[in-house]
């Protein structure tokens, strides 16, 4: 049973446009949220977290928006650009688990055409 | 500083072989993880070792097992391998807090099963 749910396999966008990633998550004792972005044979790298005390943070030209009531955590980034492309992994842990148990989506494609 | 060095990075065994992967971790991470990525089931976790004990383990057979030396490098050994073990495994470090944040993660081992 997949605890954390990215849908979309993929996403197209234009250069400039914003991109929006979206994920649910079914456990409610989750209490921390990551988003990792993986190119092509390299290992995923993190991008940003957020705590489940908060409903957004941004960092440059990313910004996550945690909904609690709604299991719902969304990665959006603005302006996108051709090296945004890349697949991206939402990750959650929490429920007493420790930093290096990480629960991962299946993640999704990016693609920004330019 | 130096990131987590895996090794070897690509490899190719037969049905029935074993395998040891190895893993060193950024200095003064004292938590390995080790996760498998396979396109169909994106990252799993296999398991966490932090101070040379297992602390957490993921929903993998005996046949996948861990251990992390005094120097925190870690290996991981497949026996009896099977087609669909092969995968791209990788090895992420941290500093092994309780509860959430960032892991960082080496480029992965590849290792195809014939």
């Amino acid at each position: 049973d997949q605890q954390v749910k990215q849908n979309s396999p993929s996403l197209s966008v234009q250069e400039g446009r914003i991109s929006i990633l979206n994920c649910d998550y079914t456990n409610s004792m989750f209490d921390y949220f990551l988003w990792y972005k993986k190119y092509p044979a390299e290992g995923p790298t993190f991008l940003i977290s957020i705590s489940s005390i908060k409903d957004k943070n941004e960092d440059g030209r990313f910004t996550v928006f945690l909904n609690k009531s709604a299991k719902h955590l969304s990665l959006h980034i603005v302006p996108s650009q051709p090296g945004d492309s890349a697949v991206y992994f939402c990750a959650a842990s929490g429920y007493g688990g420790s930093q290096g148990n990480l629960i991962f989506g299946k993640g999704t494609k990016l693609s920004v055409k330019p | 500083k130096a990131g987590v060095t895996q090794t070897p990075r690509y490899l190719i065994k037969t049905r029935g072989q074993q395998v040891t992967l190895s893993c060193s971790p950024i200095s003064g991470h004292r938590s390995v993880s080790w996760y498998q990525q396979t396109p169909g089931q994106g990252l799993q976790f296999l398991f966490e070792y932090f101070s040379e004990t297992q602390r957490n383990k993921g929903n993998f057979p005996g046949r996948f097992s861990g251990r992390q030396f005094s120097n925190s490098r870690s290996e991981m050994n497949v026996s009896t391998l099977e087609l669909g073990d092969s995968a791209l495994y990788l090895c992420a470090s941290s500093l092994g807090a309780r509860g959430g944040g960032e892991l960082f993660f080496g480029e992965g081992s590849r290792l195809t099963v014939l």
